[in-house]
């Protein structure tokens, strides 16, 4: 079973445009890690935010967790057509058996 | 470095069979994970190792086995293939526990068909 679910399921915006996903999940967590994966390759890490943060920042890349509410959001801001892929989210904690565990993914999609 | 390096690539059986894949993590990284990613259940974690210890497992029949080498390279072994087990196979591999607050670096994956 997956711990994070992902919404939306895809998404298709224009290039210059902000793209947001959520991603929801089920049991405490020590962090969750958000990763990129482009057409069937290997997923890139892009960032980790531990359960005592609020808010981290990585480029054009902003990442909110609210424990509280067992959610976090990715926000790219000023999408390129590079950022078309399925990004993920991954959360690990001892709660969920000390792994990693990955949502089901949202499709970005950005037009040129 | 040298990023985390699968082999092979692209691999195809057919069913009854049985596979070995190959992992060799980044130099220094002790633990290396495995995943199996398909369209239709996503990426489930099949198992970790670290310093040649299992340290957890998914929830994969005993068909699916692995370990690890004193330099930390990794192997996963699937025995007596199934159709279903068709699937990109991804291996990470991290400087501590993938439990922790440790970053994942994952190979670009071998991609098994199952005829």
């Amino acid at each position: 079973s997956q711990q994070g679910e992902e919404d939306p399921q895809a998404l298709s915006i224009q290039e210059g445009e902000n793209a947001t996903m959520n991603c929801s999940y089920k049991t405490s967590i020590n962090n969750l890690q958000w990763y990129r994966q482009n057409s069937g390759r290997g997923l890139v890490h892009l960032i980790l935010i531990r359960s005592n943060e609020r808010e981290k920042h990585s480029g054009r890349l902003r990442v909110t967790l609210d424990t509280s509410k067992k959610s976090s959001s990715l926000l790219i801001t000023a999408s390129r057509a590079a950022d078309t892929a399925s990004y993920f989210c991954a959360t690990a904690g001892r709660a969920a058996g000390n792994k990693l565990t990955f949502g089901g993914g949202t499709r970005v999609l950005v037009k040129p | 470095k040298a990023g985390v390096t699968q082999t092979p690539r692209y691999l195809i059986k057919t069913r009854g069979q049985q596979v070995t894949l190959s992992c060799s993590p980044i130099s220094g990284h002790r633990s290396v994970s495995w995943y199996q990613q398909t369209p239709g259940q996503g990426l489930q974690f099949l198992f970790e190792y670290f310093s040649e210890t299992q340290r957890n497992k998914g929830n994969f029949p005993g068909r699916f086995s692995g370990r690890q080498f004193s330099n930390s390279r990794s192997e996963m072994n699937v025995s007596t293939l199934e159709l279903g087990d068709s699937a990109l196979y991804l291996c990470a591999s991290s400087e501590g526990l993938a439990g922790g607050h440790n970053e994942q670096f994952f190979g670009p994956g071998t991609r098994l068909t199952v005829l």
